[in-house]
């Protein structure tokens, strides 16, 4: 499955912006970028995905390096509400499946 | 807003026993997956289901796993005989596609105890 490193943890202060990185390097040509992030006792939710472009919306934005090896999820204002465990997934398509390999996410911690 | 919901929310159970566990997707999704989570390790995909079939499933989804739909909303997990390594977090999630942009939706969750 594929794979993606990222830090294990992170602390920003409030109303920071905020960088998490994530490192992809066998990341294929269709692979999408996906990162989801996990409120404490909460399912995996959406945040943003990505292809090759840079991608914005109103949660976050995804800076997607040019050989895509590397992307880094960017929170422009960080709130105590987002602190949470951020995954960054490869999404492959296998057969008529389309599983989330999850790594083991970096745990944000928003300091007030 | 549409979400998948998941019931029970936690399932206490004895070792050797069967468990089902319950999930409805969000009613126009086509796509089915569930994932576990072990406490403080990483979500797991177990398996995926399209058109009443198992499209993939991982080496943990072995014979004592089965998954099922059976009607137009439930999707169903199946442990048949619990042992205590598959004490974790079950997650349930659907999406629209496949394609890969597709975003899965997660269900809230079900915390198994095998005691």
């Amino acid at each position: 499955d594929a794979k993606t490193t990222q830090p294990n943890s992170m602390e920003s202060n409030e109303e920071e912006p905020v960088h998490l990185p994530c490192n992809h390097s066998t990341i294929s040509g269709t692979d999408y970028i996906h990162w989801y992030r996990q409120l404490p006792s909460q399912g995996p939710e959406y945040v943003i995905h990505g292809l090759t472009s840079n991608v914005n919306n109103r949660m976050a934005s995804l800076a997607i390096a040019e050989d895509r090896k590397s992307s880094t999820l960017i929170l422009h204002r960080a709130t105590l509400r987002d602190a949470a465990v951020y995954y960054c997934i490869l999404s492959q398509r296998v057969g008529t499946g389309n599983q989330f390999y999850f790594g083991t996410g970096t745990s944000l911690t928003v300091i007030p | 807003e549409p979400e998948v919901t998941q019931t029970p929310s936690h399932q206490v159970t004895q070792m050797g026993q069967e468990v089902i566990l319950r999930c409805v997707p969000i009613s126009n999704h086509l796509y089915f997956y569930w994932y576990r989570q072990i406490l403080g390790q990483k979500v797991e995909f177990l398996v995926s289901f399209y058109n009443n079939e198992i499209s993939e499933k991982s080496e943990i989804f072995d014979d004592q796993f089965s998954v099922e739909r059976p009607d137009g909303s439930n999707f169903t997990l199946k442990i048949r005989s619990t042992k205590l390594e598959d004490s974790a977090m079950y997650f349930c999630a659907s999406s629209v596609g496949l394609a890969g942009w597709d975003e899965q939706f997660f269900g809230p969750g079900t915390r198994l105890t095998v005691l």
